[in-house]
């Protein structure tokens, strides 16, 4: 059983919906990752938090807006989204970034289907 | 450029067979070296790690990794699949010190029963 948590595990939405993909890490880590995993791509770093902070936000369009209340839970906010956008998107955490990520444990993902 | 190649995309075998899964990687810089697999319906997991030590690096279910750094790659190999191993295996690296992990596409391998 993972130690992190993502809801919904699927979603379907229209290029005109506004939804919210969240995150829950159970592991008492400080540090909580968006990825953007893409059939035949690698994942690609959308964001980055660290002890609740944003320290990397990787040219993600404006569409995606993520929120990290505390540092046990991430939440991905999604409006007017492009088909193009449609993946799996993975929540992770890490003990902390400093000395770098080390291991990095993952979500299940949500499957975001945009319509 | 920094990045992680993985030549092999889809690998098939029949149990008992040997794997090596291909990993070369482009960084300017010390790295840290990952593989990670995810098992159907299952999250991304960590198979092994290198950090530093002794290139030869051995990780959970029999699988191990060799760090070359002349080559740039560290190959996974298992000595003998099994029907249980059918999952897509990531390679990654990350600069020492850093998080920004950079992953390779992924390596789907089917093990025939």
């Amino acid at each position: 059983e993972t130690g992190v948590t993502q809801t919904p595990r699927h979603l379907v939405m229209g290029m005109t919906n506004k939804k919210s993909l969240k995150c829950e890490q159970h592991l008492g880590h400080n540090a909580m990752y968006w990825y953007k995993q893409s059939a035949k791509k690698p994942l690609e770093l959308m964001f980055v938090y660290s002890l609740e902070e944003r320290v990397e936000n990787n040219s993600v369009p404006s569409r995606f807006s993520p929120e990290c209340p505390n540092s046990s839970h991430l939440f991905l906010h999604l409006h007017t989204l492009q088909p193009e956008d449609s993946a799996l998107y993975l929540c992770a955490s890490s003990q902390d970034l400093a000395g770098g990520a080390g291991e990095l444990f993952f979500g299940e993902g949500s499957r975001l289907t945009v319509l | 450029a920094q990045s992680v190649s993985q030549h092999n995309h889809h690998v098939i075998l029949s149990e008992a067979a040997s794997l090596e899964l291909g990993c070369n990687y482009s960084y300017g810089g010390t790295v840290n070296l990952f593989w990670y697999v995810q098992y159907p319906g299952q999250h991304l997991q960590l198979l092994l790690k290198y950090f530093s030590g002794d290139p030869l690096v051995k990780g959970i279910k029999g699988f191990e990794a060799e760090f070359i750094k002349s080559k740039f790659s560290f190959n996974l190999r298992k000595p003998s699949v099994q029907w249980s191993d059918t999952a897509e295996y990531f390679c990654a690296v990350v600069g020492t010190g850093t998080y920004k992990y950079i992953f390779g596409t992924g390596t789907r391998l089917k093990v025939l029963a």
